[in-house]
């Protein structure tokens, strides 16, 4: 039973590039989310999708930062430009419908702006 | 709206001994509560949850928590813990109807022989 897939693992890029980060859900999952991590601030909720449509994009941080999910089976979070503050680990999570269903959580993309 | 506290960022212990992880929640409305373990280099993966019935809630690995509504508390606690168990811990609380998550801060239990 797969789990959610993250990819890349790693991302190392120059300030001012654009940084794609990709996720795929577990099947069958209505909820994706989107989160950040970092020493200073924690985890913070990004963005959230429900049935593919936007819920909440309170947590985006600029407008540099961006997200889409296509269908159910994919989605990206983007940076552009990216710049150094933008490094952390970025983490991708599903669940199914209801707030008694836990999210299921990715291994993250630790994303490193120089 | 939902909060979450957890006021230990970090915990040393001895191997073997037990440990508290302490957790306390505000809410206007009914809660479901969680706890999440992250080990290095890894997602946060679900370690227990409350929903409903039996206030007392157990892991497959010793952990255990307790739900308790008079005081919105739900500590985490192992009575003997093994070095494996070092990691991070996260309390997260959603009310009922609604669609995320709110999570602590964290909090680094460290383990030493």
């Amino acid at each position: 039973d797969a789990g959610v897939i993250q990819s890349p693992r790693h991302e190392v890029t120059e300030m001012g590039q654009e940084v794609t980060l990709r996720c795929k859900p577990i099947s069958g999952h209505d909820y994706l989310f989107w989160y950040r991590q970092t020493m200073m601030r924690g985890l913070e909720l990004l963005i959230y999708f429900n049935n593919n449509v936007p819920i909440d994009d309170s947590g985006m941080p600029e407008d540099r930062f961006s997200a889409k999910m296509p269908n159910a089976s994919f989605s990206t979070l983007k940076i552009q430009p990216s710049e150094p503050r933008d490094s952390a680990v970025y983490f991708c999570a599903s669940s199914l419908a209801y707030s008694n269903q836990p999210q299921h959580f990715g291994d993250g993309t630790r994303l490193s702006i120089l | 709206a939902q909060s979450v506290t957890q006021l230990d960022s970090q915990v040393p212990v001895f191997e073997e001994a037990p440990v508290e992880l302490r957790c306390n929640y505000s809410s206007s409305v009914s809660v479901y509560l969680f706890w999440y373990v992250q080990y290095p280099n890894q997602g946060l993966q679900l370690l227990l949850k409350y929903l409903s019935g039996s206030t007392l809630v157990e892991s497959i690995n010793g952990f255990e928590a307790e739900f308790n509504k008079s005081q919105t508390s739900f500590h985490l606690r192992k009575p003997s813990v093994h070095i494996s168990d070092t990691a991070e811990y996260f309390c997260a609380v959603s009310g009922y109807n609604t669609d995320k998550l709110i999570f602590g801060t964290g909090t680094r239990l460290q383990v030493f022989p």
